[in-house]
């Protein structure tokens, strides 16, 4: 069956590390793979699009990679600060215009 | 406009009531979702929309759910006979283009419906 699963509901990291988000897929072959944040009672903001061809992607103090033959992305966010704390999801598209989410995993940075 | 509107911001529904909830998506915006997010997981698909074509209904999860665009704008998301297990954040995104996938898509801030 088809499933997206993210490495653990939460996370906690102390302020200034790396914090390192894992997603990964079974039975899905997206071309696209997206990664959100999500602040409590608020709508997802998109942060970063990869695509099956490309290996890494950067922005900032976010890095995203996508593994098609691991069938994973890892998302990384470097000297994290405590405004980082928030639900990230991931999100691949789905044999069609329509995405499918991840169930998110929640960050929380300590200072 | 802005960013993607949604309203109401919150709805109260008896179980049985329908409930109808209004989506603005960013002015020019070809492709509009409605997702539907249970607290404390993803957000999950209903219905797509390229301009008013509804191309993708296959997330409604019954046929009391039922979502239109007349005009290729706004959209708005109807359920019937609102059960309890409805409750939950509905979510609407839209995108500039006509295939989303590799363009940024805006999520609302949500409608949170409860049923009691």
């Amino acid at each position: 069956s088809q499933k997206i699963e993210q490495n653990s509901e939460a996370l906690n990291i102390q302020e200034g590390k790396t914090a390192t988000l894992t997603c990964n897929y079974t039975n899905y072959s997206p071309a696209y793979l997206q990664w959100y944040r999500q602040d409590p009672g608020r709508g997802p903001v998109f942060l970063l699009l990869i695509r099956e061809n490309e290996k890494e992607k950067r922005k900032e103090r976010l890095k995203v990679t996508f593994d098609t033959t691991l069938k994973q992305s890892l998302f990384h966010i470097t000297a994290s600060q405590p405004a980082d704390s928030a639900t990230y999801l991931c999100a691949l598209d789905n044999y069609g215009q329509n995405f499918v989410f991840g169930p998110g995993t929640r960050l929380s940075v300590l200072p | 406009g802005a960013g993607v509107s949604q309203s109401p911001r919150y709805k109260v529904a008896k179980r049985g009531q329908d409930v109808a909830l209004r989506c603005d998506p960013i002015s020019g915006h070809v492709s509009l979702f409605w997702y539907q997010q249970a607290l404390g997981q993803g957000p999950e698909f209903l219905t797509y929309f390229q301009n008013e074509a509804q191309l993708d209904k296959s997330g409604l999860p019954s046929d009391r759910f039922f979502a239109e665009r007349p005009e290729g704008s706004v959209s708005t998301l109807k359920i019937q006979r609102t059960q309890q297990e409805d409750s939950a954040v509905y979510l609407c995104a839209s995108s500039l283009r006509q295939d989303p996938r590799g363009n940024t898509i805006y999520f609302g801030e949500g409608s949170w419906l409860t049923v009691v």
